[in-house]
């Protein structure tokens, strides 16, 4: 079945960049997201890119995917300690009514002041 | 603005009791997903349900029934609740390939 794979924990000094990697095996997938979790919340969603891109930028956030690899990345620019969550990959394979998400483990951001 | 709405936030059942776990989304969304999350796991979902009237099983659907009461609601039900199905539980909604939107969660732990 699809998977995706996360490293379970990222530790960086703030104002360092902080890149975030993600495997993946759906060869389908058509949308992939990053969603960030803080303490006791919900997900929150971050950014998404269509399958047919190569890089998306928004803000201190770009996302790098490499559909040859199956590998997505997201790098937070300056990274605060507003930023330490847990960011979670998923991929979904949108073929008609829904949009079911299979999801990553999850990468703990821990920043360092 | 309150988008998805889950309630109750926090519950504690014995083994065995029922419970069901209530969402509601303002955003006239079609799709409706309920997932739990457990520590190391991720997310994995339950049960979804494409639009009002249909509801299909996810990847862990034992052990829990679902109702889409109307197109703003979707509950979650544990008829008999046993201690493995401790978690939190998210609903999410989103309309066709558009994002999903996600609820604050519903941390339920079953002694």
């Amino acid at each position: 079945g699809e998977d995706v794979e996360q490293s379970l924990f990222l530790s960086v000094r703030e104002g360092d960049s902080s890149v975030i990697n993600c495997t993946y095996t759906d060869s389908s997938s058509t949308y992939l997201y990053w969603y960030k979790q803080e303490p006791g919340a919900g997900l929150q969603l971050l950014t998404y890119i269509f399958s047919n891109m190569d890089m998306k930028q928004d803000q201190r956030l770009t996302v790098l995917l490499n559909k040859k690899d199956k590998h997505l990345s997201l790098r937070i620019a300056d990274t605060q300690t507003g930023d330490s969550a847990i960011y979670f990959c998923a991929e979904s394979d949108y073929g008609g009514a829904t949009n079911k998400l299979i999801f990553g483990t999850g990468t703990l951001l821990a920043v360092q002041p | 603005n309150a988008g998805v709405t889950q309630t109750p936030k926090f519950q504690v059942l014995k083994t065995g009791q029922s419970m069901t776990l209530q969402c509601a989304q303002d955003m006239n969304h079609n799709s409706m997903y309920w997932y739990r999350q457990d520590p190391g796991m991720g997310l994995r979902l339950i049960y979804y349900s494409a639009s009002e009237g249909t509801t299909d099983k996810g990847e862990v659907p034992n052990g829990y029934n679902v109702s889409r009461l109307n197109k703003r609601e979707f509950s979650l039900r544990l008829e008999s609740a046993a201690p493995s199905q401790t978690s939190v539980y998210f609903c999410a909604s989103n309309e066709g390939p558009q994002p999903q939107h996600f609820g604050d969660g519903t941390r339920l732990s079953i002694l």
